[in-house]
């Protein structure tokens, strides 16, 4: 079994619609959450970064974690075309190594 | 630009080669990171370094891969006798610990033929 599951996808919506990207774990060791957008061919960026149980919002973006379940989403509000790309959820344990979901494929038509 | 960069962005060549990819971190960051980066799958931790030391190998590195941080500058991979299973995006990634967020470069696309 995969430390981190994530929805496979691929995934498509019209513009405007409401996007929920979710992962589950099972290592109970990890305490910070990450997501990262990666365009085709281009390096991940980072989008969001938390490390407590709850909701973060940056802007269109809201980040959710939920340790007693071990599992987290990502929630794109109002998703533009701009948005379409594969987005990545990452944890970490105290250590440094980020383990990876395998991506979620988003496409946001016009 | 104050980024993380890789050169080359893309490499390609034959099996048995040897290669060298270089990842420059971005400035003052004191932790840098390999990854590996296959089509569909997301990225998977292959080493890394606080400064000049190399802290942590995953198993993917084989022995055929080694990676050094001379000065804590600069990093370069390098791979000897390429195989086709090498065929990967190579992903380097900078942090400043504490709190350690990564970021990433563009990567080096490595295909064998």
């Amino acid at each position: 079994q995969k430390e981190v599951e994530q929805d496979p996808g691929p995934l498509s919506v019209p513009e405007g619609a409401i996007v929920s990207l979710n992962c589950t774990y099972s290592n109970s060791a990890f305490q910070y959450f990450m997501w990262y957008r990666q365009y085709s061919r281009k390096g991940p960026e980072l989008l969001m970064y938390t490390y407590s149980s709850g909701n973060k919002e940056d802007g269109r973006f809201t980040a959710q974690v939920d340790k007693s379940s071990k599992y987290i989403s990502l929630f794109i509000r109002d998703s533009q075309p701009s948005d379409s790309a594969t987005y990545l959820c990452a944890m970490v344990t105290s250590g440094s190594r980020l383990t990876f979901g395998e991506g979620t494929q988003l496409t946001v038509n016009p | 630009d104050t980024g993380v960069s890789q050169n080359p962005r893309h490499k390609i060549t034959k099996r048995g080669q040897n290669v060298t990819f270089r990842c420059d971190p971005i400035s003052e960051h004191n932790r840098l990171y390999w990854y590996r980066q296959t089509l569909g799958q997301g990225p998977e931790f292959l080493t890394y370094f606080q400064n000049e030391a190399q802290l942590e190998k995953s198993r993917l590195l084989s022995d055929r891969f080694s990676a050094e941080r001379p000065k804590g500058s600069f990093s370069t991979l390098e791979i000897q006798r390429t195989e086709q299973g090498d065929s990967a995006m190579y992903l380097c990634a900078s942090s400043f610990a504490p709190p350690d967020t990564q970021y990433f470069g563009p990567g080096t696309r490595l295909t064998v033929l």
